[in-house]
């Protein structure tokens, strides 16, 4: 069974700031991860994901996460906090990313101050 | 890139009637399509996987009966939530995928939300 623990339910940062939402998971197989962002009343956007190519996963809009097996996480960065970063981050893990269901963590609310 | 659209984006009905929401995959075929319901301040929670042509598989917990789904064809997927009741009020979401290779993405609809009085 696969899981994703989300290690802090909200995360405040100043705007110019880097951001560091932290993700571990938990996989049976080697697992796809995926980082979705979700603005309020919105649809979620997919980040970033990894499905077993590089180890550093380059999104969108400056976001960048990087896989340890390791240390079973994955966690989300930005060198740079934006006020139109503020929104609900997601953490989903995945055996295969196509047919079979996505688990999703609990969800990282991050508030980034002017 | 692919787009899953969901109608309505809103609906506000009353105790005991039905409310239908469709998922469609614009511009690719999705053979299987997913239902998701979030709670306020909540994460998404699977009720369904739907493939086209069979019967939907419910997670633990969802009433088929209540949350009746209906994938039709290769581009849109229905969820019908029947005699609705206030605690069906939520944001419920459809996800849609390629499916061709283990590594296609899942697309996320906008989401509908329920709201019932």
């Amino acid at each position: 069974a696969q899981s994703v623990t989300q290690l802090d339910s909200h995360v405040s940062v100043s705007e110019g700031t880097p951001v560091l939402l932290r993700c571990n998971y938990s996989s049976s197989y080697s697992p796809s991860l995926f980082w979705y962002v979700q603005h309020p009343n919105k649809g979620l956007q997919l980040l970033l994901k990894y499905t077993s190519a590089a180890t550093l996963v380059k999104g969108i809009n400056g976001f960048e996460a990087e896989f340890k097996k390791s240390e079973t996480s994955f966690h989300l960065t930005k060198p740079s906090a934006h006020m139109s970063d503020a929104a609900e981050y997601f953490c989903v893990v995945s055996v295969w990313a196509g047919n079979t269901p996505l688990v999703f963590g609990k969800g990282t609310r991050l508030s980034v101050i002017a | 890139g692919a787009v899953v659209s969901q109608h309505p984006s809103r609906v506000i009905c009353k105790s005991g009637t039905s409310v239908k929401i469709e998922c469609r995959s614009l511009d690719f075929q999705a053979t299987t399509m997913f239902w998701y319901r979030q709670f306020p301040k909540k994460s998404l929670m699977l009720m369904a996987t739907s493939n086209e042509g069979s019967k939907a598989t419910y997670e633990q917990g969802v009433e088929k009966d209540k949350f009746l789904i209906n994938h039709a064809s290769l581009t849109l997927s229905t969820l019908t939530v029947t005699s609705a009741h206030p605690e069906d009020s939520s944001f419920y979401i459809c996800s849609a995928s390629l499916a061709k290779t283990s590594t296609d993405t899942q697309y996320f609809g906008p989401g509908t939300r329920l709201t019932v009085l």
